[in-house]
């Protein structure tokens, strides 16, 4: 078992060009979580998707759209990046959405955009 | 709305030492979720702890242990006999309970740095 993995670990961008940052599960979880995390600040929820098919928004959604591809994966894009968008990003997955339920963490996407 | 506070930005412990890191909740629920995670400098979230709200005794794993005190509203994290390898950012969290069960989402502390001396 991976758990969570992301793709890519690190990535600079230019302001103003996009991507898409790729998350993946293996533990069949129904919930997925995209968290940022700026130094001093902890982790902020993006977007989530309760279960495949659904997604909403988190905390801090403005600059970011997501996709719940199927009940595996969920990607991160940014479609015009800024510099306020520097980063690590975090996937994170758990079986559902109770308060009881403990979400599992990939390794992080750690960006830069100049 | 639902906070985390954690006032030690760091922390510094003997090896072999027990060590509390610090952390209250502020939450009108009266059903909800703590958690503690550990970063280490290399990044991940490792999870280490978990303590519902209804749970009457203070949950342990292994060398950690939370001790919640529930009128008092903190969940602060006990750490006994201090290793090297303990030295990491740790993480509070609360689980903001859902509606209809979908999507609880975490809210995290700032952390606290704890620093293990040999």
């Amino acid at each position: 078992n991976a758990g969570v993995t992301q793709t890519p670990k690190f990535q600079v961008l230019k302001t103003g060009q996009s991507m898409t940052l790729q998350c993946a599960q293996d533990m069949n979880h129904n919930s997925m979580y995209w968290y940022r995390q700026d130094p001093g600040m902890g982790l902020r929820l993006i977007y989530y998707s309760a279960s495949e098919g659904t997604t909403d928004k988190g905390e801090v959604p403005n600059g970011y759209n997501v996709s719940r591809l199927n009940k595996r994966e969920f990607s991160l894009r940014l479609e015009s990046a800024a510099p306020s968008q520097t980063s690590v990003y975090f996937c994170a997955s758990s079986d559902a959405g109770g308060h009881a339920d403990t979400q599992y963490f990939g390794p992080g996407t750690r960006l830069t955009v100049l | 709305a639902q906070k985390i506070t954690q006032t030690q930005p760091g922390m510094f412990v003997q090896e072999k030492e027990a060590v509390t890191l610090d952390c209250t909740y502020d939450t009108s629920d009266q059903s909800y979720g703590l958690f503690w995670y550990k970063q280490p400098s290399s990044g991940e979230m490792i999870f280490l702890i978990y303590q519902g709200s209804y749970d009457e005794q203070n949950a342990t794993e292994g060398r950690y242990s939370l001790n919640f005190q529930k009128a008092r509203k903190s969940a602060n994290l006990v750490i006994s006999a201090s290793q090297l390898g303990d030295s990491a950012m740790y993480f509070c969290a609360m689980r903001e309970p859902s509606i209809e069960y979908q999507g609880g989402k975490l809210i995290f502390g700032q952390g606290t740095e704890l620093s293990v001396k040999p």
